[in-house]
């Protein structure tokens, strides 16, 4: 079956650490994205990345960090640098310059 | 402005219902534009991409208003199934809107 996966469903981490969240895909798609969704908010883009080696910021990049380093993952690092990180997060991908993006289930990630 | 801008409802509808969504953009120069439905604490999903001559899928109708800078979305006979939130999306940079809750009441 062809998809994302996003792993774990549920993380819980104490202030003060870094965590990974993981994002794999075999849809052979070349552009992948992190989004952050608060309670009853919408999706807001943290990093982007259209191909391999290459990443951009989106609009709340502040305390993420991301790498690209094969097609297939895009792994985001949740620094102890982010004020605010509990959160659903959720990755995308797609081809690139289009909107159709196909998503994972999601990480909900609680920070105490 | 918001570049992307959804009534957040939310709609209160009973079965059988029409109801209508609007999204408004403020980009004139978007070029794609999409409806995604997401159920409570779960992933968005597409539902439908809107294009300039209106498409219709099923009981739902997008539709793309370029004057005025809006796209629609008509779900006609509502489905108790239909109750989730729905996010329209327009794209040169891919933007979410903050969606629209529905619920249909039996």
């Amino acid at each position: 079956d062809g998809g994302i996966t996003q792993s774990p469903k549920y993380l819980f981490r104490k202030e003060g650490q870094n965590v990974t969240l993981s994002c794999e895909q075999n849809l052979n798609h070349d552009a992948m994205y992190w989004y952050r969704q608060d309670p009853g908010q919408g999706l807001r883009l943290i990093y982007y990345s259209q191909i391999v080696n290459d990443f951009q910021k989106g609009d709340i990049a502040e305390g993420y960090s991301v790498s690209r380093e094969k097609k297939e993952s895009f792994p985001l690092t949740v620094t102890s640098a982010q004020k605010n990180p509990t959160a659903f997060y959720l990755c995308a991908s797609s081809i690139p310059n289009r909107g159709e993006q196909y998503f994972g289930p999601g990480t909900r990630l609680t920070v105490t | 402005r918001k570049e992307v801008e959804q009534d957040p409802g939310p709609f209160n509808v009973p079965e059988g219902a029409t109801v209508a969504f609007n999204c408004t953009y403020s980009n004139s120069a978007s070029q794609s534009f999409f409806w995604y439905r997401q159920d409570c604490r779960k992933e968005p999903k597409l539902l439908m991409s809107v294009y300039s001559s209106g498409n219709e899928d099923g009981r739902f109708t997008a539709q793309l208003n370029r004057a005025s800078q809006y796209i629609s979305l008509l779900i006609r006979d509502s489905k108790l199934s239909d109750s989730a939130t729905y996010l329209c999306v327009v794209n040169m940079k891919t933007i979410f809107g903050a969606g629209t809750r529905l619920f249909v009441k039996a």
